[in-house]
């Protein structure tokens, strides 16, 4: 298995641009996360769902970012617009009872 | 709620020095505990879980006990090589109705020769 796999791995927009992040989980995986990571407030959990359902979606920062999860196979995260402070890294994991599997992230950079 | 917490870092070990990380957790139910590593670049890696009240995960020579006592999942390792250099991220995470993933805020590990 090819593990998660996320695109872009590294994304520069600019401010008010719309970014979208993508994200191929492991077959067979039930659950999504998806992860911001900065140096100031480490690995926040922004959204996760469950059978592409969305469970959790309260560290979701503000209305200019969503997360869509179409089917078994396919997520994404987009924000718009964009804006300076959500420069970070992305990452991605799906998950089964073995445990949680990350993607090598998408780091964003909004100037 | 819910949380983990960590003790802060960094952590600076000479090479074959013995490493004890802290983590303890706060839980309403019975969640499976984890430590995750890392490395500078790269996504998070699953090092080692345990799913329930005194078990021991181990992995790579690193190993952690679950305390449910104590609240604890500290994660040790007897000889630290250069290469171990990487931030450790303990977390908790329910299996049953919502599989949600929490994690502390990280712990760097820098090791000199």
């Amino acid at each position: 298995d090819a593990g998660v796999i996320q695109s872009p791995r590294h994304e520069v927009t600019e401010m008010g641009q719309e970014v979208t992040l993508r994200c191929k989980p492991i077959s067979g995986h039930n659950s999504l996360f998806w992860y911001r990571q900065t140096m100031m407030r480490g690995l926040e959990l922004l959204i996760y769902f469950n059978n592409n359902v969305p469970i959790d979606d309260s560290g979701m920062p503000e209305d200019r970012f969503s997360a869509k999860m179409p089917n078994a196979s396919f997520s994404t995260l987009k924000i718009q617009p964009s804006e300076p402070r959500d420069s970070a890294v992305y990452f991605c994991a799906s998950s089964s009872p073995a445990g949680a599997f990350f993607g090598q992230g998408t780091r964003l950079t909004v100037v | 709620g819910d949380s983990v917490t960590q003790m802060e870092g960094p952590v600076t070990l000479s090479e074959e020095a013995f490493l004890t990380i802290n983590c303890t957790y706060t839980a309403t139910g019975y969640p499976s505990l984890f430590w995750y590593v890392q490395y500078p670049g790269e996504g998070l890696q699953l090092l080692l879980k345990a799913t329930k009240a005194d078990d021991k995960g181990s992995n790579k020579g690193f190993e952690a006990t679950y305390r449910k006592e104590t609240t604890s999942f500290h994660l040790e390792k007897g000889s630290v090589q250069v290469s171990d250099s990487a931030v450790y991220f303990c977390a908790l995470r329910y299996l049953l109705n919502t599989d949600k993933l929490i994690f502390g805020t990280g712990t760097r590990l820098q090791v000199f020769p």
